[in-house]
């Protein structure tokens, strides 16, 4: 089974400073992908940005990035200039890719982003 | 607006009461989904559904039932709901099935089982 890991139950970052967030995950398939979602305090769930396997190259979406390593099944969350806003739960996401794509979501427990002004 | 709605938002019930909580997609999706989400614990998917009358169970199906009679609608239902269920649970919907399909998620269902 897959497993999803964020070591980093809570962090804090200053106002316009760039804060990483941590996540590796455990799977013996090739093909998957990966996500980052972000819960406010409204709890709705956001799709912040997600990574092919097979692409090297990694994502970006505006002010977040990712760290892609799939030798060493690491996906991290670089989120520059921290906003206010930015302030949530933060859940790694892995999605294994196959043919029926029966498989649902497998969620690590969540970072809590701490924004200070 | 494309939108997936449960409903209720928050409900506080007793042990054994039987409940349903609704969850209804307007983007024409084929796979759907209803999470739990416990502190501590990230999300667990509890049941899917790959089209009408196509169910199966997630990681923690105990004491859930879903139906899927119409494209559009995925409901949860509790048949005797007990306080370790309560939790917060989400619906999700995907356009197909395939890993590649971002699924999109309800604001949430809040539940407290007395």
């Amino acid at each position: 089974a897959q497993t999803v890991t964020q070591s980093q139950p809570e962090m804090s970052v200053q106002e316009a400073e760039t804060v990483t967030l941590s996540c590796t995950y455990d799977t013996s398939e090739s093909d998957y992908y990966l996500f980052w979602y972000k819960q406010p305090p409204s709890r709705q769930m956001i799709l912040v940005i997600r990574q092919e396997a097979y692409k090297q190259q990694n994502a970006t979406e505006n002010r977040f990035s990712v760290n892609f390593q799939k030798a060493a099944k690491s996906f991290s969350l670089k989120i520059s200039d921290s906003q206010l806003g930015d302030a949530a739960m933060y859940f790694c996401a892995y999605r294994r890719y196959s043919g029926g794509g029966a498989d649902g979501l497998t969620f690590g427990k969540g970072t809590h982003l701490i924004i200070q002004p | 607006e494309a939108q997936v709605t449960q409903n209720p938002r928050y409900l506080i019930t007793v042990t054994g009461k039987k409940l349903t909580v609704t969850c209804s997609q307007n983007m024409n999706h084929e796979y759907m989904s209803w999470y739990r989400q416990d502190p501590g614990l990230g999300l667990r998917q509890i049941y899917y559904s790959m089209n009408v009358e196509v169910t199966d169970k997630g990681d923690v199906p105990e004491g859930y039932k879903v139906s899927r009679k119409e494209k559009r609608n995925f409901p949860l239902i509790l048949e005797s709901p007990s306080p370790n269920q309560t939790s917060l649970y989400f619906c999700a919907s995907s356009l197909l099935a395939a890993a590649k399909n971002i699924q999109y998620f309800g604001a949430g269902t809040r539940l407290s089982v007395l």
